[in-house]
């Protein structure tokens, strides 16, 4: 069993339009994280999330953004209003405390046509 | 924030040659991962190594965690190991993953 699962695999929408993207990861993580990666650069930062709110975000993670784990086993990222900006690989990761690894989801791949 | 650098930013080798990948980063760090990105995009994780030499296969990774760098090496590549070579480091103050800019490997057949 994967240590974190991300759906949808490829999600198209339309400008304007809101998506959800999901990860579950297992019980045991405390530590979660959204990552973008626009094709053919570098992996970038969005944000983390302990203790059921948001730890630190980036620049990128403006008010369009938002994150929620609201059972307790799906952690989500919401992007209110797309803009062909957005279009992405988003990746999902969780971890432990310390010095444990994180582990990466396989990625949602984002186009805003 | 703490900085990641990679280096060579590309990388082309003959099917069977040896490489060196290095990463530097600027501060403490209570994790570093390399990762392998495969054609699909996937992120796979190779080596968790804050400190120390691990090997796998044909893979090793060595991190001097006081001298802040980290290097993975590559020997006898073969074609299959085509694809962006990523570090990452996670910060000892805040818990966060920091990626580099990657290494783009080719090795031809």
């Amino acid at each position: 069993e994967p240590e974190v699962t991300q759906t949808p695999s490829h999600q198209v929408t339309q400008m304007g339009q809101e998506v959800i993207l999901r990860c579950v990861p297992i019980s045991n993580h405390l530590y979660f994280y959204w990552y973008r990666q626009i094709l053919g650069q570098k992996v970038e930062f969005l944000v983390s999330f302990y203790n059921n709110e948001i730890s630190e975000k980036s620049e990128i993670f403006d008010d369009q953004f938002s994150v929620e784990r609201p059972d307790g086993s799906n952690f989500t990222l919401k992007i209110r209003s797309t803009k062909l900006e957005d279009s992405a690989m988003y990746f999902c990761a969780a971890g432990g405390q310390g010095f444990s690894p994180l582990h990466f989801g396989n990625g949602t791949r984002l186009t805003v046509t | 924030g703490i900085q990641v650098e990679q280096s060579p930013p590309d990388l082309i080798l003959q099917e069977g040659a040896n490489s060196t990948l290095r990463c530097n980063f600027s501060d403490s760090v209570n994790n570093l991962q390399w990762f392998h990105q495969n054609p699909w995009g996937q992120l796979i994780n190779l080596f968790y190594i804050p400190s120390g030499t691990k090997q796998n296969g044909r893979l090793s990774a060595t991190t001097v965690a006081t001298e802040r760098y980290s290097l993975l090496y590559i020997s006898s590549s073969q074609t299959t190991d085509s694809g962006v070579y990523f570090c990452a480091v996670l910060e000892w103050l805040n818990n966060d993953m920091r990626f580099g800019a990657g290494t783009r490997l080719t090795v031809k057949p």
